[in-house]
């Protein structure tokens, strides 16, 4: 089956910095690679996704890159704001997903 | 648009008790799904439904969990009896997409299991 590895854990930035997270993933055949945002005792939120046919996706302040070659894509916020912080899971699968461990992203005012 | 509807929102229960999980998904959506998201780790899919067919329950633990989607709409997550391990927050998740295909997962509130 699918594995998904994610990384950092953490991540400080300081407000208006960039943030970049990054995953890896194990099957070949998984086309389809969402990014949840999860904040304390919420249930998890879509904040952007790209299939396999697509290198680079972005949506305002956030981006996501695809490189099906190694497997792996990050997703990219720039301009951070405090309320941006929560965890952030990345997601791979073909049919059902298998979702990363999760960074939690701290932004400091 | 009304969204995945979770019941109960927090459960707590002796081991070796069962308990119940009640999901209505987002109404036309064809395939849902059924997560565990124990505390400070990504979800783990537990079963996935299309209609009212299993199409993954590979990581179900089956001689404790059952899972049933009833008229292809609702769907009942059971675990008899249950462990410590367990404690967890339970997702139910809905996707319009057919065919089976990975798409947009809409989660509800979850369900948090506390096994004592």
């Amino acid at each position: 089956g699918e594995n998904v590895e994610q990384h950092p854990s953490t991540l400080s930035v300081q407000e208006g910095d960039s943030a970049v997270i990054k995953c890896t993933y194990s099957d070949s055949a998984s086309n389809y690679f969402p990014w949840y945002k999860q904040e304390l005792g919420k249930r998890p939120q879509l904040i952007i996704d790209i299939r396999s046919n697509v290198g680079e996706k972005k949506d305002q302040r956030i981006a996501v890159t695809l490189n099906k070659t190694a497997k792996h894509f990050s997703l990219h916020i720039t301009e951070t704001q405090p309320e941006d912080s929560a965890v952030y899971f990345c997601a791979a699968g073909r049919r059902a997903l298998t979702f990363g461990s999760g960074t939690r992203l701290q932004v400091q005012p | 648009e009304a969204g995945v509807a979770q019941s109960p929102r927090y459960k707590i229960i002796e081991k070796r008790q069962s308990v119940a999980f009640w999901c209505n998904p987002i109404s036309g959506h064809a395939t849902l799904y059924w997560y565990q998201q124990i505390l400070g780790q990504g979800p783990k899919l537990l079963i996935q439904f299309q209609n009212n067919g299993v199409v993954d329950d590979s990581q179900l633990p089956k001689d404790r969990f059952s899972a049933e989607r009833l008229k292809g709409v609702d769907s009942t997550l059971k675990i008899q009896p249950a462990k410590l391990e367990d404690s967890a927050v339970y997702l139910c998740a809905s996707s319009p997409t057919g065919g089976g295909g990975a798409g947009e997962l809409f989660f509800g509130e979850g369900s948090r299991l506390t096994v004592l």
